[in-house]
């Protein structure tokens, strides 16, 4: 099974909600990431957790807390966002760097088309 | 950090032609992934290639690692290869945290 699975598949929400965007895997990957995606743009990082511990947070602002709740699970919880915010979320999981590699094959979940109103 | 520079931006196919898309990154890379993003957003695993020549199907790729490209070889295009085209590179020093180029946007007209 090489499925990633995200909910809510669209979300809108407004500036003064709390919401939170879940991720699950299956696969037994020690590694999850968080992206977000604007309209015509690359993905760009923002979190990496690595045995379910953040790993990489790319100075992303405080409005988005991840979470790993163990090794299938990871979360995005939003509180206050801003119509800016508003985007493709993506979740992906790999392999965890160690056993003579630094790196794998990540995979994809569907996204979260989100709209902060 | 390292620079991804794919090519062309756009592109535009009579079905059955072939096309070759290229990725060129600036410094060397453990990890390199093709990626096809479908009008729905989902992000499609074409190829884990950091070095050498893999085929699937009427799809292939390959990476020249030493000389830091890799390109992606389309052959009889359907209408359903239209979408978006990624490669996406991570370093040793930057383990976990994949670069992505800004795309090839491919159409194939029937």
């Amino acid at each position: 099974d090489t499925e990633v699975t995200q909910t809510p598949k669209h979300l809108v929400m407004g500036m003064t909600n709390k919401k939170s965007l879940k991720c699950e895997q299956h696969m037994g990957h020690r590694a999850m990431y968080w992206y977000k995606q604007k309209a015509k743009k690359p993905p760009e990082l923002m979190f990496v957790y690595s045995y379910e511990k953040l790993s990489i947070n790319e100075s992303v602002p405080s409005r988005f807390s991840p979470e790993c709740p163990n090794s299938s699970l990871l979360n995005l919880h939003l509180h206050a966002l801003q119509p800016e915010d508003s985007a493709l979320y993506l979740c992906a999981s790999s392999q965890a760097p160690g056993a003579g590699k630094s790196s794998y094959e990540q995979y994809f979940g569907p996204g979260t088309r989100l709209t902060v109103t | 950090g390292i620079q991804v520079e794919q090519s062309p931006p756009d592109l535009i196919l009579q079905e059955g032609a072939n096309s070759t898309l290229r990725c060129n990154f600036s410094d060397s890379v453990n990890n390199l992934q093709w990626f096809h993003q479908n009008p729905w957003g989902q992000l499609i695993n074409l190829f884990y290639i950091p070095s050498g020549t893999k085929q699937n199907g009427r799809l292939s790729a390959t990476t020249v690692a030493t000389e830091r490209y890799s390109l992606l070889y389309i052959s009889s295009s359907q209408t359903t290869d239209s979408g978006v085209y990624f490669c996406a590179v991570e370093t040793n020093t930057n383990a976990g945290k994949s670069t992505f180029g800004d795309g090839t946007t491919l159409t194939v007209k029937p």
